[in-house]
């Protein structure tokens, strides 16, 4: 098994240019979670699904961000227009029922 | 509003001490307890998960206890050595929460040789 698999490892992009993030979970997970990672405020949830299906977004900072899952071997995130205090490490995670989370290796996001 | 409050902030011992440190969570709606183990330029590695108040979960020489009444877990490493320098963080999951973990910010632990 790859793991959680989150492509790319590192992005750097310019101010107001359009961002996608990219997570192919373990085969078999039925839970996928969004975490952003910054020194202040440690990680933060996002977004997760549940069968593909979007449960709670609430943690999504505003309207520039986006989350897709289309299948359940593929979700997306995404950042239009994105801004520097976007720049974080933006991780993917998935589950299977009640065991613990498998995290992919990250993207770390540098907006200039 | 959730918090997980982890102390200390980081942590510096000499090879071979022991070291423990604590995590602090919501004591009420308790489903389960996580812990992670995150090393630099990876990605955060399960260790435990703790459901039960009294759990103790052992793997090699670290170890985590459980107490769901006050709300609180302790980490310890007996023996440390270089390789277990690294995060350790805890994730609480509420009754109900579909599997939400809130995180705490982590023990930045380093363990000079």
């Amino acid at each position: 098994d790859a793991g959680v698999i989150q492509s790319p490892r590192h992005e750097v992009t310019e101010m107001g240019q359009e961002v996608t993030l990219r997570c192919k979970p373990i085969s078999g997970h039925d839970y996928l979670f969004w975490y952003r990672q910054t020194m202040m405020r440690g990680l933060e949830l996002l977004i997760y699904f549940n069968n593909n299906v979007p449960i709670d977004d609430s943690g999504m900072p505003e309207d520039r961000f986006s989350a897709k899952m289309p299948n359940a071997s593929f979700s997306t995130l995404k950042i239009q227009p994105s801004e520097p205090r976007d720049s974080a490490v933006y991780f993917c995670a998935s589950r299977r029922g009640a065991q613990g989370y498998t995290f992919g290796s990250g993207t770390r996001l540098t907006v200039v | 509003i959730l918090n997980v409050e982890q102390s200390p902030q980081s942590l510096h011992v000499q090879e071979g001490d022991s070291t423990n440190f604590t995590c602090s969570f919501p004591s009420s709606n308790f489903y389960a307890l996580h812990w992670y183990r995150w090393e630099t330029a990876k990605s955060p590695e399960a260790l435990f998960v703790m459901t039960l108040n009294g759990d103790e979960k052992k793997k090699g020489r670290i170890s985590a206890t459980l107490n769901t009444k006050e709300g609180y877990s302790y980490l310890y490493i007996k023996g440390s050595q270089p390789e277990d320098s690294a995060t350790y963080l805890c994730a609480f999951r509420a009754a109900g929460s579909q599997g939400n973990l809130i995180f705490g910010k982590g023990t930045k632990l380093s363990v000079k040789p």
